[in-house]
């Protein structure tokens, strides 16, 4: 099983900051790595497949990038909107889809 | 729009069975492979079973092979999760979600095991 380590476990920004996610793969998964977006009581939402290409209607301020087991999700300012837990996911080893720990990102 | 709405979740003893449903709109069902994850109170997200878009090629999480089984009826754009055997540990929400890269998902279902 390929273990995704996300780091740091929370993360405190204030608005308008930028924020830098970490993730990590226990083996390459080549640029098979997605991130998501979860607020309380929703559903996780898409953001980054390809490891660097943002899904439908993702703002621009989001972006992915990493290759092999070295991963970031970047928020370039971060809005009162995006304060929320973030996952990574790889889809390498399809279909067993392994998931991080998750990162939450919260007001300073 | 793409649309994933999940049924069945609720409290069940340990040792029981739930039968969960996706109901798919939007999108041609049959040409998708198709997914449950669950999340447990407080924790993060556990891929559980995947399907391909035909329902001929089946995986199962080991935490809960031989006790849950996938399937779908494309003609109903259906999913479906029968869980058996349910131990404490699968109280989570479920979540059908679509393709390998998860790109929908729905609203989730809860299933709470306890006596």
């Amino acid at each position: 099983e390929i273990v995704m380590t996300q780091s740091p476990a929370t993360l405190s920004v204030s608005p308008g900051e930028r924020a830098t996610l970490s993730c990590r793969a226990s083996q390459s998964v080549s640029s098979n790595l997605a991130w998501y977006q979860q607020k309380p009581g929703q559903a996780p939402r898409l953001l980054i497949y390809g490891a660097s290409t943002r899904a439908t209607g993702i703002p621009a301020r989001f972006s992915g990038s990493g290759s092999g087991t070295e991963f970031t999700l970047t928020i370039s300012s971060l809005q009162s909107e995006d304060f929320a837990v973030y996952y990574c996911q790889q889809y390498n080893n399809w279909p067993r889809l392994t998931f991080g720990g998750g990162t939450k990102v919260e007001i300073k | 729009e793409v649309q994933l709405v999940e049924s069945g979740g609720g409290l069940v003893q340990p040792g029981g069975s739930l039968r969960l449903s996706c109901a798919a709109s939007g999108f041609t069902f049959s040409s998708y492979e198709m997914n449950w994850v669950r999340q447990a109170p407080g924790k993060g997200l556990e891929w559980v079973s995947y399907i391909s878009s035909s329902g001929s090629t089946i995986y199962y999480a080991d935490s809960v092979k031989g006790r849950f089984t996938i399937s779908r009826d494309n003609a109903k754009n259906s999913l479906y999760l029968q869980m058996n055997s349910l131990r404490a540990e699968d109280t989570a929400v479920y979540y059908c979600a679509r393709d390998p890269r998860c790109d929908y998902w729905g609203q989730g279902t809860l299933v709470t095991v306890s006596s």
